[in-house]
C-alpha cells in the first residue's frame, strides 16, 4: 500500500514553455502532498506544501508565480513550471499523507530539462 | 530554525561489514520525530527507520539501527551486514511538524 505516482517521468521541453507534472496517491486519499526540488548528487528542498481544496503554501524563495500547484482532489496534485528556464531544469518528487503528515510517501520523482 | 548536518560526503564499506553514518540536528524542542531515507540511483525516496524523540529506546528495523543521543542531538544510523544493495544516497531528516527538513546527504558505496 501506500503508492505515489508521478507523470511524466522525464520531461524535455523548451524555454518559455510551461510544463505540468502530476502526483497521484494511487491507493490512498493524500489530505496533504508537498513538492520537493533535487539537484545532482544534492538534498532534497521543499518547495511547497498543499493541502486538498486550499492554496498551497509555498516556501520561502519560491515563486508561486512560477511554480503552479493545485491539490484538486485527495489523489492529484499538479506542479506547473510556468515559462521554464534552462536553471529550471531539475529532479522534481512528490510526497503524499494520509494522516500523520510526518509519514511521507514519496513519487518516484520528475527529471525536467529546459533547453 | 532547525537544521540537519550530515558531516560525511562520501562513505564506503566492505561487503558483509559495519558501517555507521552520521547525523546532526539543531533544535529546542523536545518531542520531534528523526529519519533516515535513502536514495538509490532510481531516485526513489525509501524510509529506512524512523525515530521518536519520546523514546528513549533506539529503533531497529532488521538490519538498520539508530543510536540516538538526544541529548547530544545527534542520530546516527548502522547498517550492519552490509550488502550491495545497500549502495545509495542517505539522508538524515528532521519533522518539525509541518515539514521534513533534510540533511545534506551521505553517498555509502559498498565494495564487494
Amino acid at each position: 500500500g501506500a503508492v505515489v505516482s508521478q507523470h511524466p517521468s522525464r520531461v524535455i521541453c523548451k524555454s518559455g514553455t510551461s510544463v505540468k507534472i502530476e502526483c497521484r496517491s494511487l491507493d490512498f486519499q493524500a489530505t496533504t502532498m508537498f513538492w520537493y526540488r533535487q539537484f545532482p548528487k544534492k538534498s532534497l528542498m521543499l518547495m511547497a506544501t498543499s493541502n486538498e481544496g486550499s492554496k498551497a503554501t509555498y516556501e520561502q524563495g519560491v515563486e508561486k508565480d512560477k511554480f503552479l500547484i493545485n491539490h484538486a482532489s485527495l489523489t492529484l496534485s499538479t506542479l506547473t513550471v510556468t515559462s521554464a528556464h534552462p536553471e529550471d531544469s531539475s529532479f522534481y518528487i512528490c510526497s503524499a499523507t494520509s494522516g500523520a503528515v510526518y509519514e511521507q510517501y514519496f513519487g518516484p520523482g520528475t527529471r525536467l530539462t529546459v533547453t | 530554525a532547525q537544521t540537519v548536518t550530515q558531516s560525511q560526503p562520501e562513505m564506503s564499506v566492505q561487503e558483509a561489514e559495519t558501517v555507521t553514518l552520521s547525523c546532526t540536528y539543531d533544535t529546542s524542542e523536545s518531542d520531534y520525530y528523526l529519519f533516515w531515507y535513502k536514495q538509490p540511483p532510481s531516485r526513489q525516496m525509501i524510509l529506512v527507520i524512523r525515530q521518536e524523540a519520546y523514546k528513549q529506546q533506539n529503533a531497529t528495523e532488521n538490519r538498520f539501527s539508530v543510536n540516538f543521543q538526544k541529548a547530544a542531538k545527534s542520530f546516527s544510523l548502522k547498517i550492519s551486514d552490509s550488502q550491495l544493495g545497500d549502495a545509495a544516497m542517505y539522508f538524515c531528516a528532521y519533522f518539525n511538524g509541518n515539514k521534513l527538513v533534510f540533511g545534506a546527504g551521505t553517498i555509502l558505496r559498498v565494495k564487494s
